[in-house]
């Protein structure tokens, strides 16, 4: 069965980075047909997709944060990673991973949903 | 502010339908599939419908979707008690090129 873990500190302090991983169990990234990728819920407020990794290497990213998002993966430890520079307040969240997945013309990453979550980790942004 | 527009709150009553919707624009729901995700208090989102109308395995058939034009909506018929959570809608945005989000709706069984 597949699983997703987020590990990462819980702490960062503001105008530093964040970084966070997600662990993937019960399926290779590496067999491919999927994408990786973060999504974000601030306190109390609604989802904001991050950015989405293939395992190639192919990356989509929210325009409103891709000036300081990184995605990347390591298909030898079926891990991709976060990395969101320069943290204010605002990025305080829960960040969680997720497996996109599509039945039908899979060429176009629109075509992709996200099927299975982790549980999600805190992130508190605070000096 | 979301780009999908989700009513905040929507209620009913164990054994009622309800329908929760998602207006949009020609750019995302008009061009591009709708999935719903339910998340229950305290939890990760889950998929509940993907491709506008189709249920993933293990997704009870009280569970519908559909897309008339540049709005989704989202039906729950015989509700239950445990239906109370947020639903969220989501889509492809040709525009921000980005997947957009719904501002969620919390639905309360009374």
């Amino acid at each position: 069965q597949l699983q997703l873990q987020e590990s990462g500190p819980g702490l960062v302090k503001p105008s530093e980075t964040l970084s966070l991983t997600c662990t993937v169990s019960g399926d290779s990234i590496s067999s491919g047909g999927y994408y990786w990728g973060w999504i974000r819920q601030p306190p109390g407020k609604g989802l904001e997709w991050i950015g989405s990794i293939y395992y190639s290497g192919t990356t989509y990213y929210n325009p409103s944060l891709k000036s300081r998002v990184t995605i990347s993966v390591d298909t030898s430890k079926n891990q991709f990673s976060l990395k969101l520079s320069s943290v204010t307040a605002a990025d305080t969240a829960v960040y969680f991973c997720a497996r996109h997945a599509c039945r039908t013309n899979c060429y176009a990453f629109y075509n992709y949903y996200m099927d299975v979550w982790g549980r999600g980790t805190t992130v508190t942004v605070s000096s | 502010q979301s780009v999908l527009t989700q009513p905040p709150s929507a209620s009913g009553t164990p054994g009622q339908r309800v329908t929760i919707s998602c207006s949009g624009s020609s750019s995302n729901i008009g061009s591009n599939a709708v999935n719903w995700y339910q998340q229950l208090p305290g939890t990760a989102p889950k998929l509940l419908i993907y491709s506008n109308n189709k249920r993933p395995s293990g997704v009870p058939d009280r569970f519908s979707g559909s897309k008339p034009g540049t709005s989704a909506s989202l039906g729950i018929s015989g509700l239950q008690s445990e239906d109370e959570a947020d639903y969220y809608c989501a889509a492809w945005d040709d525009s921000l090129n980005g997947v957009v989000f719904g501002g969620g709706t919390k639905l309360t069984v009374l």
